[in-house]
């Protein structure tokens, strides 16, 4: 069974500090990585993408990939109170085309003013 | 920028009772989905649709569950007889291509609570 992994959290990061999330995934021929946020009662938005191994930088936030270690991470950087919600990692297994996303439980963060 | 609209955004039934949810997906998309996610439980896929068919649906979407796009706008998932561990937040979704990595939209979610 394909399975994602988060730490459930809840992590707590002082304003302005960098918060670092972390994902790892059973599926060794998974293709594409996602981030989601999702704010309490709300539905998943896309934050960032990922598809190669290597960092993908947007704006304040840093998606990093390490297929050898099936592992994918999420760096946020100057961390505002409003970057608190629960992030969800998010992978596409490649054999199957369409959006067939598996879900990890999602790391709740907290941002501390 | 566009979105998908899902209604209602609460739904309560009675167990047993029939219950439809709605969603009308971005107008140029093609590819349409149902994930569900029970409270404090993981957002879980149950079915993808394209051309008017299902292409692929998880072993959650079982014969309760059916979908269907009855016009040019709006897709449907119809829980005929809905458990109480139906209570979830359902969440429609599109996207204009099938691609591994095609951003999907979600709608804002339909909030299913089964007394």
């Amino acid at each position: 069974q394909k399975e994602v992994e988060q730490n459930s959290g809840p992590l707590s990061v002082p304003e302005g500090a960098i918060a670092s999330l972390n994902c790892t995934y059973s599926d060794r021929v998974s293709q594409s990585f996602f981030w989601y946020r999702q704010y309490s009662g709300k539905s998943p938005e896309l934050i960032m993408s990922i598809y190669s191994n290597g960092d993908k930088e947007d704006g304040r936030f840093t998606a990093q990939l390490n297929k050898a270690s099936q592992y994918v991470s999420l760096l946020i950087r100057d961390s505002q109170p409003s970057d608190s919600a629960t992030y969800l990692c998010a992978v596409s297994p490649s054999n199957q085309g369409a959006q067939k996303l598996v879900f990890g439980q999602g790391t709740r963060l907290t941002i501390n003013p | 920028e566009p979105e998908v609209t899902q209604t209602p955004s609460h739904q309560v039934t009675q167990m047993g009772q029939e219950v439809i949810l709605r969603c009308v997906p971005i107008s140029n998309h093609l590819y349409f989905y149902w994930y569900r996610q029970i409270l404090g439980q993981k957002v879980e896929f149950l079915v993808s649709f394209y051309n008017n068919e299902i292409s692929e649906k998880s072993e959650i979407f079982d014969d309760q569950f059916s979908v269907e796009r009855p016009d040019g706008s709006n897709f449907t998932l119809k829980i005929r007889s809905t458990k109480l561990e139906d209570s979830a937040m359902y969440f429609c979704a599109s996207s204009e291509l099938q691609a591994t990595n095609e951003k999907l939209f979600f709608g804002s979610g339909t909030q299913l609570s089964v007394l």
